[in-house]
């Protein structure tokens, strides 16, 4: 069964709205959680490093204060996209992995994703 | 930095056959896994394989093989006996250095059986 539940699925709204998007892990403790972001075939890119605890660490390119991350405990990270516009449409997707002490076999497990439609 | 590179966009294949996806990455890490995932349509990510690189065999699981040739820096997928419901988007992924967790992706292969 999934690991990582991600919710909403699907969203369509308004330019201009805010857009929470939520990421759990459903049987394991996460410290660290990943956002992906992806457009229509192509590859996953990240977008950042969610910290439980602490503030998130972006890669370089990605607004923070478009993008806001809270990982505010062991199991959720969100993600809001803030003030959303047509160009902020986009599949993001976040993962979370069971260990994270040196190189793993464990996989990074994925969320559904959440398809985010501005109009 | 790490990179990973898949030069297939697209690949057929026939069912019942086997079919290889190709991926070479480069890295300074001496310590790093490599993954493969298969994204369907739908968009779930699923892990298929992992490969460590101090791992001596090849990983297998079940139809799927990944072909490890450290040298060469190479960890290409093999898929035998293809169904049709591995028609998707299958993407190589590794992990390493101090980016423990953090996914580095090549572009992705468009896999198509055809019956």
């Amino acid at each position: 069964g999934a690991v990582v539940s991600q919710h909403p699925s699907r969203v369509i709204c308004k330019s201009g709205t805010s857009v929470k998007i939520e990421c759990r892990s459903l049987d394991f403790q996460a410290t660290t959680m990943f956002w992906y972001r992806q457009f229509p075939k192509q590859s996953l890119m990240l977008m950042a490093t969610s910290n439980e605890g602490s503030k998130a660490t972006y890669e370089q390119g990605v607004e923070k204060d478009k993008f806001l991350i809270n990982h505010a405990s062991l199991t959720l990270s969100t993600l809001t996209v803030t003030s959303a516009h047509p160009e902020d449409s986009s599949f993001y997707i976040c993962s979370a992995s069971k260990r994270l002490v040196g190189i793993s076999n464990q996989p990074q497990h994925f969320g559904d994703g959440t398809r985010l439609s501005i109009l | 930095a790490q990179k990973i590179t898949q030069t297939q966009p697209g690949m057929f294949v026939q069912e019942k056959e086997a079919v290889t996806l190709d991926c070479t990455y480069d890295t300074s890490d001496p310590s790093y896994g490599l993954f493969w995932y298969k994204q369907p349509s739908s968009g779930e990510m699923i892990f298929l394989i992992y490969q460590g690189s101090y791992d001596q065999q090849n990983a297998t699981e079940g139809r799927y093989s990944l072909n490890f040739q450290k040298a060469r820096k190479s960890a290409n997928l093999v898929i035998s006996a293809s169904q049709l419901g591995d028609s998707a988007m299958y993407f190589c992924a590794m992990t390493g250095g101090t980016s423990y967790g953090k996914l580095t992706f090549g572009q992705g292969t468009i896999l198509t059986v055809h019956p």
